[in-house]
């Protein structure tokens, strides 16, 4: 079975640092992996993916995320907060192979950007 | 926006009613998704249709059924609804069944009461 965790319920951080928000996976095979941004009372919007090929993807609104196949990591980073990036942040993965498609998310982490 | 809308927003139905819920796929997608997302957790994965087909199903019981049309819009049926179903249910679109990218509509939020 896969399954991601999401080992923070909440990230804290001041306008203008770095933010980090973690995530780390099982799955069988080679995973997808998927970053998902939700604000209030709306749906996902996708951010970025891992697929195959470069280990450091570079997504939509300056985020980025680093696949570490040994530590099976996909942590999902910004080099500089802003207060508007306020939001629920999802990570997904599922398998690359076997014909299934299904996702599986983690619980979500909020994160919080004080001015 | 996405391009994916669902219908309605906002929903309130009591435990053993009926409830359909709807979802226009983005143009150009031919496969939609259906998510639950109770409070505080991720959004689960109920089913997937591709090409008016069901083509693959997550852990929910028969009671959660669905449809997709020709024009690839697809419907979310519930049936003997109880309070736990309680939830916002997503859908989502995408251009083929392999769901590498996935685009979301706002979600309707059901309430069993």
């Amino acid at each position: 079975a896969q399954s991601v965790a999401q080992p923070e319920d909440q990230v804290n951080v001041a306008e203008g640092n770095p933010l980090t928000v973690k995530c780390t996976y099982s799955v069988s095979g080679n995973p997808y992996l998927f970053w998902y941004v939700q604000y209030p009372n709306r749906g996902l919007q996708f951010l970025l993916k891992y697929i195959t090929g470069d280990n450091l993807v570079k997504g939509s609104y300056g985020f980025e995320a680093e696949f570490n196949k040994s530590q099976t990591s996909f942590h999902l980073k910004k080099p500089s907060a802003l207060v508007s990036d306020s939001a629920l942040y999802f990570c997904a993965v599922r398998s690359a192979s076997g014909g299934s498609y299904i996702p599986t998310f983690g619980r979500g982490t909020s994160l919080i950007v004080h001015p | 926006e996405t391009g994916v809308t669902q219908s309605p927003t906002h929903l309130i139905k009591t435990r053993g009613q009926q409830v359909t819920l709807r979802c226009s796929s983005q143009s150009g997608h031919n496969t939609v998704s259906w998510y639950q997302q109770a409070l505080g957790q991720g959004p689960q994965f109920i089913f997937q249709y591709y090409r008016e087909e069901e083509n693959g199903r997550g852990n929910f019981p028969p009671r959660f059924s669905g449809l997709q049309f020709p024009n690839y819009s697809s419907e979310l049926n519930v049936n003997a609804l109880e309070l736990d179903d309680s939830a916002l249910y997503l859908c989502a679109s995408s251009e083929d069944r392999s769901n590498t990218e996935a685009f979301f509509g706002q979600g309707t939020r059901l309430t069993v009461v």
